[in-house]
């Protein structure tokens, strides 16, 4: 296993397209995270998986995203209708729960979304 | 919103210079970790310092945590070209979910 991989790494779109991104976490991991990080700033929280369940959506997650994990395994991050303001790196995270507690993640490298 | 704030923002030093950076945060956590990130690259895991923790070594790391004043530093030591990057610090608070926090980041430029 070679860690957290993202597909694509690019990705230049017109306003109001739909993008779709996916992200093949580490196969053990049970927990999958979707971040978004915009230029010069730390990775914001958009929303997790616990096997192929949605636990955690965050408030700033507008209803044109979703995000599914159908059988516990990749996910997949889908823009609808595009905007400027979505130009962003969409990072993926995995981890497996552990009877430490802690949730220590591996990152994927990222598919950096441009919106023209 | 962000729970960590780093400081600086940004750090400029020579090669073989120690480089320290901070990062407060607002409420009680279980644990903090620091990141580090290559430009345009996903983000690494570095270290992980528990609540009842005060300070941890790893390499060239380290790490403190003082829960009174809501506030962690990483220092690097004897600072490397490669530790070239933006460093992060993420907290975790079970009772908000399974899920880190990041700052806005520290951003290190070391000087050959």
């Amino acid at each position: 296993d070679t860690g957290v991989s993202q597909d694509p790494r690019h990705k230049i779109t017109k306003r109001g397209q739909n993008v779709t991104f996916r992200c093949d976490p580490i196969s053990e991991h049970n927990r999958l995270y979707w971040y978004r990080q915009t230029l010069g700033q730390g990775p914001e929280f958009l929303t997790y998986f616990q096997n192929e369940a949605q636990l955690e959506k965050s408030r700033l997650l507008s209803d044109r995203f979703s995000a599914e994990r159908p059988k516990g395994s990749f996910s997949t991050l889908e823009i609808q209708r595009t905007e400027q303001g979505d130009s962003a790196m969409y990072l993926c995270a995995s981890t497996k729960e552990g009877i430490s507690g802690a949730n220590v993640l591996t990152f994927g490298a990222g598919s950096r979304l441009t919106v023209l | 919103s962000q729970q960590g704030e780093e400081d600086p923002q940004a750090l400029s030093i020579q090669e073989g210079e120690n480089a320290t950076m901070n990062c407060s945060y607002k409420t009680s956590i279980n644990n903090l970790q620091w990141y580090r990130q290559n430009s345009g690259r996903g983000l690494v895991h570095l270290i992980l310092i528990r609540s009842n923790e005060r300070e941890k070594h790893s390499g060239r790391l380290r790490v403190t945590l003082d829960t009174s004043k809501k506030s962690s530093s990483l220092l690097i030591t004897a600072s490397r070209a490669a530790d070239t990057a933006s460093y992060f610090c993420a907290t975790e608070t079970w009772t908000a979910g399974n899920k880190l926090t990041f700052g806005g980041g520290t951003r290190v430029l070391v000087k050959p």
